[in-house]
């Protein structure tokens, strides 16, 4: 199995563009979750989704948007980069409730 | 949004020495509590989901505590050794279950 894979794993932005961080598992998972890492702060729920069709927002989701169309996909669009986007983007999957996270490895991304 | 806190930020220990470290989090409407391991320049691992008062888990050197009537959880290495090294991060799951609220971590170095 490859778990969760998260492309690509580098990305340079200039202010204004767009890109679509993809996440893909192949455990059949429910949920699935999009973090970003902000240095000592842990990290921050962006948007979430509990099955094919569902998502929701997290802690942090201004600027970003997803869709769900799959149980398998789950990516996330930034519209309009900004410098306060850069960090590093982690996408993880649970099968249920009582289950640990399974995290992606990151893309890190840099908006100049 | 909970309030998920972790102390201490960091810690620095000798080789052969045993430490802990605590995460606290809102008692009220608890699921389960979470610990991951995180290296750096890697994705973070789960170590243990506890969801009962007075749970406590195990493995290898690594265990941890769980009291949720007054909200915090433990977590104990024994005996570090340098691939300790790493930011252990909790999580807590409240409420909707949904949505897992992530500590800031704490930062631990294994001296040789």
């Amino acid at each position: 199995n490859a778990g969760v894979t998260q492309t690509p794993k580098f990305r340079i932005l200039k202010i204004g563009q767009s890109m679509t961080l993809q996440c893909a598992q192949d455990m059949n998972h429910n949920y699935m979750y999009w973090y970003r890492q902000d240095p000592g702060m842990g990290l921050k729920l962006i948007y979430y989704s509990v099955g094919a069709g569902i998502t929701d927002k997290g802690e942090v989701p201004n600027g970003y948007n997803v869709s769900r169309s799959t149980t398998e996909d789950f990516p996330l669009r930034l519209e309009l980069a900004a410098p306060s986007q850069t960090s590093v983007y982690f996408c993880a999957s649970r099968s249920d409730h009582r289950s640990p996270l399974h995290f992606g490895n990151g893309t890190r991304l840099t908006v100049t | 949004i909970l309030n998920v806190e972790q102390s201490p930020q960091s810690l620095h220990v000798q080789e052969g020495d045993s430490t802990n470290f605590t995460c606290s989090f809102p008692s009220s409407n608890f699921y389960a509590l979470h610990w991951y391991r995180w290296e750096t320049a890697k994705s973070p691992e789960a170590l243990f989901v506890m969801t009962l008062n007075g749970d406590e888990k195990k493995k290898g050197r690594i265990s941890a505590t769980l009291n949720t009537k007054e909200g915090y959880s433990y977590l104990y290495i024994k005996g570090s050794q340098p691939e300790d090294s790493a930011t252990y991060l909790c999580a807590c799951f409240s409420g909707s279950a949904r949505q897992l609220t992530f500590g800031s971590g704490t930062q631990l170095t294994v001296l040789p």
